[in-house]
């Protein structure tokens, strides 16, 4: 079945740990995007892909890093995690198809707290 | 620059009572508006885009580029309405394409009692 999966759901983790969030889709959708949503329930961009080796940092800036080596393979980085870092990490993806090029569909959501 | 608000973060009504949630948007050019909702321990999902002008569980948005407004409305709101809703507006580039990114209001808090 066509989806977006994310894991962990929950994680945490003391601070300094390196962190690795995992995005991964079977949409065959090009673009990929990881957004993080504060306790505000604000949403804001901090990654995104167009494509394979592709990436690009988002509105808002973060410590956090991103690859793109595979299309469906989308993962976030944090090398050292602090307790800022504490939110709810949102990863999507939308088809190239201009008609349909801004509707975005998302994961389930890892949702990190550093201690 | 581009820009998404809604004025509102709580909003609370009764079961079949009229219901609008503001969305108004800084934007150059012709947007296009998205409407996304987020049920409690569901994802985020699209509910309505303006360009397709169609009705979603009663859900209605009319964008009025005069008061650079995209507001929701249900004339009888239900319970299950209860949730959370983003107003969403492309981000374009530097070079003026956006590339399927959208710029997401701060959201707005539903809650529709019996």
């Amino acid at each position: 079945e066509a989806d977006i999966y994310q894991t962990p759901r929950y994680l945490v983790i003391g601070t300094g740990k390196k962190i690795t969030l995992e995005c991964s889709q079977t949409m065959g959708h090009d673009k990929m995007y990881w957004y993080q949503q504060d306790p505000g329930m604000e949403l804001h961009l901090i990654h995104y892909s167009y494509g394979v080796n592709s990436t690009e940092k988002g509105d808002l800036s973060s410590e956090s890093t991103v690859s793109r080596i595979r299309t469906e393979h989308f993962p976030l980085t944090l090398e050292s995690a602090r307790p800022s870092h504490t939110s709810q990490y949102l990863c999507a993806s939308s088809p190239t198809t201009s008609g349909l090029g801004y509707e975005q569909y998302f994961g389930p959501g890892t949702r990190l707290t550093v201690t | 620059a581009q820009r998404v608000t809604q004025p509102e973060k709580l909003l609370s009504v009764f079961k079949g009572a009229p219901v609008e949630l503001k969305c108004n948007y800084s934007y150059s050019g012709s947007p296009e508006l998205f409407w996304y909702v987020q049920y409690s321990r569901q994802r985020l999902q699209l509910l309505l885009r303006h360009i397709s002008r169609e009705s979603i569980k009663g859900f209605t948005a009319d964008l009025n580029k005069g008061e650079t407004s995209f507001h929701l409305k249900k004339p009888f709101a239900q319970e299950e309405d209860s949730a959370m809703y983003y107003c969403a507006l492309p981000l374009p580039n530097a070079g003026g394409t956006s590339y399927g990114k959208l710029t997401f209001g701060q959201g707005t808090i539903l809650t529709v009692h019996p």
